[in-house]
């Protein structure tokens, strides 16, 4: 069946606009993920939905980040006033019943803010 | 939080079996141990984990320490699309009915051919 999808697969943008990234969970899923991967380092988790409401954002950096899941299944990843330090893959996963080893993860996508 | 801590690379020859270790020395008795890989330019995928036994699966076997501080994923015959950072997490930071994986920075699997 189809995996997690995430689009667009790459970004670029001008320091100081609005981007939004869209993440496309597997069907059925409930729990949905965030994360940002900077070079070199492993996914740093940002926000998680359950259903359509954000159950923990404690990983979102400042207030210019905000997501939203308005019908518990697609979710889009909204960065206002982008600034270079926002550069980096932006990775989604989902998860039928929230156990780590259930959560699937789409390819990414890829933010540079120039 | 428990920590983990591994090795920033290693190498293996293809068809040889690789270990690639994990301290979790502040583990804690209710920490499971997860493994998840990263192939190039994909997102992370899980791999194994278990608690105080060893665990075998198709991907690869963990074997856990008896006093649970460290752990080793075994490749056994290693190839090149195993060639990937691996993570070894412990389930921790449970929030809201789900849990929460660190990753911290893995280890790079080189595979020479």
């Amino acid at each position: 069946g189809a995996g997690v999808s995430q689009t667009p697969s790459n970004k670029v943008t001008e320091k100081g606009k609005y981007v939004e990234l869209r993440c496309d969970p597997i069907s059925g899923h409930t729990a949905l993920y965030w994360y940002r991967q900077s070079l070199g380092q492993g996914p740093e988790f940002l926000i998680y939905f359950q259903g359509t409401g954000a159950a923990d954002d404690s990983g979102l950096p400042n207030d210019r980040f905000f997501a939203v899941r308005p019908e518990g299944s697609v979710s889009t990843l909204k960065i206002q006033r982008t600034e270079r330090g926002d550069s980096a893959v932006y990775l989604c996963a989902s998860s039928p019943d929230g156990t780590l080893r259930t959560q699937y993860f789409g390819p990414g996508t890829r933010l540079t803010v120039l | 939080d428990a920590k983990t801590t591994q090795p920033n690379s290693m190498e293996s020859n293809e068809e040889e079996p690789v270990h690639l270790p994990c301290n979790h020395s502040t583990i804690s008795g209710t920490d499971y141990i997860h493994w998840y890989r990263q192939l190039p330019s994909q997102g992370p995928e899980y791999v194994i984990h278990g608690l105080t036994s060893n665990v075998n699966n198709r991907m690869a076997s963990l074997a856990i320490a008896e006093d649970r501080k460290s752990s080793t994923l075994i490749l056994h015959r290693a190839t090149l699309r195993d060639a990937a950072v691996y993570y070894c997490i412990l389930r921790e930071h449970a929030s809201g009915g789900s849990y929460i994986p660190t990753f911290g920075r893995g280890t790079s699997l080189i595979v020479h051919p």
